[in-house]
C-alpha cells in the first residue's frame, strides 16, 4: 500500500521553462513533507520542505505547494536548468520529526538544453 | 558530499551467501537509517538506530539484521541472499529528528 505516490515516472520540460512535479499522499496523519533530489550514483540530497500548517515554501527557484484537502503536493522549478535533471523524491512523516521517512517511487526530470 | 560514508560501494555475490554492508554517519549524528531502493521502486525504510538501540522498524525481513556500534557506526547484514534482493543500500543519518537526514552515497548488491 503506497501512502506516498509519484504518478508520473518521467517528465521532460525545456531550459528555461517551469518544471511541474506532482505527489499524492494516503495518510491524512502525515504532517511533513519534503522533496529530495538524486543524481546517479549519489544518495539523496534534500531539497525543500513544508510543514501542514503552510500551502507554500519557497527557496530560490524551488517552490513546494501543499494541498491538504486534496493530499495532493507540487514541486515548481522555475526557470528550469540542465543541472535541475535528477530523479525527484517526495517523502512525508507523521509528528514532525519522530517517525520513518515515507517516500514516493519518484519522477525522472530531464531539463533539455 | 554528505559526510556519511558507506562501503563497499559495489557488491557482487551468489544466493545464498550472507553479506556486511557498512555505514559510518556524520560526525555527532547520533540516528542512522537503511533503506533500500530496488529497480522502480522509491526507497523502502529498513531500519533506525538511535545512539545503539533499535528506534523504529520498517519493511526489513528476518533474513536481514543490523546494529549500531558505540562508535555510532552501523551495519546492515543480510543472509541467504535471493536474486530480490538485489538493490541499492542507501544509509543515511541525523542527530535526532527524522526529518533531516542526510545521505550517503549507497551501496550496489547484486545478487547472481
Amino acid at each position: 500500500d503506497q501512502q506516498v505516490k509519484q504518478n508520473s515516472p518521467s517528465l521532460s520540460v525545456q531550459e528555461g521553462r517551469i518544471s511541474i512535479l506532482n505527489c499524492d499522499y494516503t495518510n491524512s496523519m502525515f504532517d511533513y513533507f519534503l522533496w529530495y533530489k538524486k543524481y546517479p550514483a549519489e544518495g539523496p540530497t534534500f531539497l525543500i520542505s513544508i510543514s501542514s500548517i503552510k500551502d507554500k515554501n519557497e527557496d530560490g527557484r524551488f517552490t513546494v505547494f501543499l494541498n491538504k484537502s486534496a493530499k495532493h503536493l507540487s514541486l515548481h522549478i522555475v526557470p528550469s536548468q540542465p543541472g535541475d535533471s535528477a530523479v525527484y523524491f517526495c517523502a512525508a512523516l507523521r509528528n514532525s520529526g519522530n517517525t520513518p521517512l515515507v517516500f514516493g517511487k519518484g519522477t525522472r526530470l530531464s531539463v533539455i538544453a | 558530499d554528505s559526510g556519511v560514508t558507506q562501503t563497499p560501494k559495489h557488491l557482487i555475490t551468489a544466493t545464498g551467501q550472507r553479506v556486511t554492508l557498512r555505514c559510518s554517519p556524520r560526525s555527532g549524528d547520533l540516528s542512522v537509517y537503511w533503506y533500500q531502493q530496488s529497480l522502480d521502486q522509491g526507497l523502502q525504510f529498513l531500519i533506525q538506530y538511535y545512539n545503539g538501540e533499535e528506534r523504529a522498524k520498517g519493511n526489513i525481513l528476518e533474513r536481514f539484521s543490523a546494529q549500531q556500534f558505540p562508535d555510532l557506526h552501523s551495519e546492515l547484514n543480510l543472509s541467504s541472499l535471493e536474486l530480490g534482493d538485489s538493490a541499492l543500500y542507501f544509509c543515511a543519518s541525523s542527530v535526532q529528528r527524522t526529518d533531516e537526514q542526510y545521505f550517503g552515497p549507497g551501496t550496489r548488491l547484486t545478487v547472481t
